[in-house]
């Protein structure tokens, strides 16, 4: 079972907008609605931004959100913030014999 | 305060086995679905091993099965995972991560700081 694919690394300008791409399968993110989104500061341990494509958690800034089409899941940040840089990954669940879940190979986000 | 304390990870040499822990308080340990998942240094997370609120549904990554196996005690709020055969590529941080549904397929909605589990003779 392959990684999901994601871009190593995505900046941005305070303010403005980024997507992070998700690339799968239909066997994890195209056959379900099991996807979720982590963000991971430096020496922190992984925090829960998105789940079941896009739904925020409570308390995680509306600034986040998520989608999907096809094989793609997509987490887009909106008024990006200096908070914001980190490392996220996406995660879904798949079909693949006893294997319940794949992650991506994450994303360094970089506030200019 | 929902809490997930993970310990037993150590420098252990190759073949060897060690047995990890996760204390959970906070929530209804047995309503949930939990998680191990793994990152080496440097690295991206890997999951590792899930399993079902009653036992019942157990998964384990193509890199841990045969090797690994999870468990959980619901009575005492823990989980745990056995390892054995260990492997230098099996060194790095592990957390346990709640699920966020009674099966194991949700997301991971509770992690805990991870503990260190280092290969090495």
């Amino acid at each position: 079972q392959s990684a999901l694919t994601q871009p190593a690394s995505v900046s941005g300008s305070p303010g403005q907008s980024i997507t992070i791409s998700c690339t799968g399968t239909s066997s994890d993110v195209g056959g379900y609605n099991y996807v979720s989104w982590y963000q991971q500061h430096p020496g922190k341990a992984p925090k829960l931004m998105i789940y079941d494509v896009s739904n925020r958690p409570s308390g995680v800034s509306n600034r986040f959100s998520g989608s999907k089409s096809g094989n793609t899941a997509s987490l887009t940040i909106s008024g990006l913030q200096a908070e914001d840089e980190a490392d996220y990954y996406c995660s879904s669940y798949t079909s693949s014999s006893t294997l319940f879940y794949v992650f991506g190979t994450g994303t360094k986000v970089t506030v200019l | 305060e929902v809490q997930l304390v993970e310990s037993g990870g150590g420098l252990v040499q190759p073949g060897r086995s060690l047995r990890l822990s996760c204390a959970a308080s906070g929530f209804t340990f047995d309503d949930y679905a939990m998680h191990w998942v793994r990152q080496a240094p440097g690295k991206g997370l890997e999951w590792v091993s899930g399993i079902s609120w009653n036992s019942g549904s157990i998964g384990y990554a193509d890199s841990v099965k045969g090797r690994f196996t999870i468990s959980r005690d619901n009575a005492k709020n823990s989980l745990y995972l056995q390892m054995n055969s260990l492997r230098a590529e099996d060194t790095a941080l592990y957390y346990c991560a709640k699920g966020s549904i009674a099966a194991p397929r949700g997301a991971f909605d509770i992690w805990g700081q991870g503990t260190m589990v280092t290969v090495s003779s």
